[in-house]
C-alpha cells in the first residue's frame, strides 16, 4: 500500500539546521510530485512548495525562499527538506504530501514531522 | 496571493444532520485551461489532512458519497449529507489555480 514515512521530531536551537526526510513506498516515486506543507500547532496549513521528482526541480513559495531546500534521493524514493538558520517561527509540524501531476491534488500525506526551535 | 474565506469558522451538527461549508475566493478560480482547481480536505484531530474533493466536485478515492462539492468562479460549497461521528475535524478548501497554492482558514466541525 502507498505510504509516506517521515523522520522523527526535531528539537533545535535558533541558527541551527534541520533535515526532514519523507520516504515513499507502494508506488513509482517519479510518477508523482512531492509537496511540503507547514502547520503551526493549533493553526492552519501553509503550502511551502514542491519538487518535481522526475527532474529534481524544486519550486518554493515566496515565504520559503532562501533558507529552505527541497532535495531528492530518488534511488531511495525519498524527498528531503532542509531548513537552515532556524528561527523560532519555524516551529511547526511539517507534512510531505504526494501530488498528482495533472490535477494537483494531494492524495497521500505523511504523518508530519514536528520541528521545535527553542533556545 | 489568493485569499480563501471559509464560513462558518465553526459548525456544530448532530448525527444525520446535513451541513454546508462555504469557501469564497478573492479571485476567480477558473483556469485558462477550463478547469477549476478547487479542493476540499479534512483534517481529523491529530491526523494528517485527507483529500475529499478535487476539481470542485469530483470525489476522492474512497471518500463516502455523503460528501459533495459544488460551485464555480469564486464561490464554492462543501456539503455533508448526513453527518457521521467520524466527520469531526477541520475542513479546508484549497486552490491550485493561482500560484502560490493557498489554503482556506478552515471550518471546524463539531458533533453534538
Amino acid at each position: 500500500q502507498i505510504q509516506l514515512v517521515q523522520s522523527g521530531p526535531e528539537l533545535k536551537k535558533p541558527g541551527e539546521s534541520v533535515k526532514i526526510s519523507c520516504k515513499a513506498s507502494g508506488y513509482t516515486f517519479t510518477d508523482y510530485a512531492m509537496h511540503w506543507v507547514k502547520q503551526v500547532p493549533g493553526k492552519g496549513l501553509k503550502w511551502m512548495g514542491w519538487i518535481n521528482t522526475y527532474t529534481g526541480k524544486p519550486t518554493y513559495a515566496d515565504d520559503f525562499k532562501g533558507r529552505f531546500v527541497f532535495s531528492l534521493e530518488a534511488s531511495a524514493s525519498t524527498a528531503n527538506l532542509q531548513i537552515s538558520n532556524l528561527k523560532n517561527e519555524d516551529t511547526a509540524n511539517v507534512f510531505c504530501a504526494r501530488g498528482d501531476n495533472y490535477w494537483w491534488y494531494f492524495d497521500f500525506w505523511g504523518p508530519g514531522t514536528m520541528v521545535t526551535v527553542s533556545s | 496571493d489568493v485569499v480563501l474565506t471559509q464560513t462558518p469558522p465553526t459548525s456544530s451538527a448532530t448525527i444525520g444532520q446535513s451541513v454546508s461549508i462555504s469557501c469564497r475566493s478573492s479571485q476567480s478560480l477558473l483556469d485558462s485551461d477550463g478547469n477549476t482547481y478547487l479542493y476540499w480536505y479534512l483534517q481529523r484531530p491529530s491526523q494528517s489532512p485527507q483529500l475529499l474533493i478535487y476539481l470542485v466536485s469530483k470525489l476522492g478515492s474512497g471518500v463516502p458519497n455523503r460528501f459533495s462539492g459544488s460551485g464555480s468562479g469564486t464561490d464554492f460549497t462543501l456539503k455533508i449529507s448526513g453527518v457521521e461521528a467520524e466527520d469531526l475535524g477541520v475542513y479546508y478548501c484549497v486552490q491550485g489555480t493561482h500560484d502560490p497554492l493557498t489554503f482556506g482558514s478552515g471550518t471546524k466541525l463539531e458533533i453534538k
